[in-house]
């Protein structure tokens, strides 16, 4: 079973316009990552925050975390077309769970050039 | 670096048969964890290991085995294969699989089972 949710499910916008994913956890986390994946392949690794970090940036992107929500967010600013994937979350326990993420059930972006 | 690659991309097989597929990890790279994505049930962990052991398993059934290499090198095995296994099977590595380290994806392998 799914760690979270991610809101929205699928998201449409215009090339330039900013693009912003929610993403809910259950449980405590020691962090929590983005991955990008373009139409059923690999996922690339796009941010990784700590549980006792606020918030990052990274380019274009920027992620926040509230543990007291057990929500995160990203943020893609002055999105491309190229930007088009869809976007998980996914958390590290921490602990003897080694090697394991727990995915949300991503978002579909889809950015309009 | 050359990236996480695995083999075959692609496979298709028939119910009952079983399966094996591979994942060379980045060089230098010992822990290795492996996710089925389905449309349904989305991303699931399979299995990690680290040092040829295994550390971490996931919640599938005990038709789904895996192993490691000396050289880090994974492969994983489904017996008896159902119609939902039909998958994609991703492997990541990761330097050495704690929680903190981000993992590095292969294109996974697309398996159909018919």
């Amino acid at each position: 079973s799914q760690q979270g949710e991610e809101d929205p499910q699928a998201l449409s916008i215009q090339e330039g316009e900013n693009a912003t994913m929610n993403c809910s956890y259950k449980t405590s986390i020691n962090n929590l990552q983005w991955y990008r994946q373009n139409s059923g392949r690999g996922l690339v690794h796009l941010i990784l925050i700590r549980s006792n970090e606020r918030e990052k940036h990274s380019g274009r992107l920027r992620v926040t975390l509230d543990t007291s929500k057990k929500s995160s967010s990203l943020l893609i600013t002055a999105s491309r077309a190229a930007d088009t994937a869809s976007y998980f979350c996914a958390t590290a326990a921490g602990g003897t769970s080694y090697g394991k993420l727990t995915f949300g059930q991503g978002t579909i972006l889809t950015v309009h050039p | 670096k050359a990236g996480v690659t695995q083999t075959p991309r692609y496979l298709i097989k028939t119910r009952g048969q079983q399966v094996t597929l591979s994942c060379s990890p980045i060089s230098g790279h010992r822990s290795v964890s492996w996710y089925q994505q389905t449309p349904g049930q989305g991303l699931q962990f399979l299995f990690e290991y680290f040092s040829e052991t295994q550390r971490n398993k996931g919640n599938f059934p005990g038709r789904f085995s895996g192993r490691q290499f000396s050289n880090s090198r994974s492969e994983m095995n489904v017996s008896t294969l159902e119609l939902g296994d039909s998958a994609l099977y991703l492997c990541a590595s990761s330097l050495v699989g704690e929680f903190h380290n981000e993992q590095f994806f292969g294109p996974g392998t697309r398996l159909t089972v018919l």
